[in-house]
């Protein structure tokens, strides 16, 4: 099956700085990547997402990268704020059946104002 | 309009109790989903559940039983809770599993006595 690995699981940054998480994959046929926001207390949101049609996505300070032929993919947050402080999670999925996405393990983002 | 509902938002119950999470979803989406965040944030998938098929997580204790009344709805049900079970459950939901971004439901948060 899948297994997803995340990177770092705590990142401390400050207000304005740039953060970067990591996640790698191993199954090849994974084709699509979300990435999910859970602030305190509440529910995972979904922040952004790619498929391996694409090498980048970009939604203003947010972007995703992939690099399918290393199986890695990484969110880049600029600027960041307080209210970037939460847990992202990235996964990885498949179309074409019954799949369902694996998690990484979370990373605990810490902006300081 | 919540898209992906769950009640009780808390439930505070005896180790031995058997005790039900209800989940329903608005969206229109074929396939549902069990989750259990643990206190370290681990994501751990439980239940995949949509018309035509039952995935469940091998590592799933048997006292714990998804019920899906329909497309809309489905329900974890758990038989003699143990200690263990503490823990915040995420119902979710998405359109063709493993493509699409899932939809989460505010959690619920069950402690054990």
């Amino acid at each position: 099956g899948e297994n997803v690995e995340q990177h770092p699981s705590t990142l401390s940054v400050q207000e304005g700085d740039s953060a970067v998480i990591k996640c790698t994959y191993s199954d090849s046929a994974s084709n699509y990547f979300p990435w999910y926001k859970q602030e305190l207390g509440k529910r995972p949101q979904l922040i952004i997402d790619i498929r391996s049609n694409v090498g980048e996505k970009k939604d203003q300070r947010i972007a995703v990268t992939l690099n399918k032929t290393a199986k890695h993919f990484s969110l880049h947050i600029t600027e960041t704020q307080p209210e970037d402080s939460a847990v992202y999670f990235c996964a990885a999925s498949r179309s074409g059946g019954s799949y369902i996405p694996t998690f990484g393990r979370g990373t605990s983002l810490i902006v300081h104002p | 309009d919540t898209a992906v509902s769950q009640t009780p938002k808390y439930l505070v119950t005896q180790m031995g109790n058997d005790k039900s999470i209800k989940c329903e979803q608005n969206l229109g989406h074929d396939t549902m989903y069990w989750y259990k965040q643990d206190s370290k944030k681990f994501l751990k998938i439980m239940f995949s559940y949509n018309n035509k098929e039952l995935i469940i997580n091998e590592t799933v204790p048997n006292r714990f039983s998804p019920k899906s009344p329909d497309k809309a709805h489905l329900n974890l049900h758990i038989n003699s809770l143990e200690l263990g079970d503490s823990a915040v459950y995420f119902c979710a939901s998405s359109q063709e599993s493993g493509y699409q971004p899932q939809h989460f439901g505010d959690g619920t948060r069950l402690s054990i006595l």
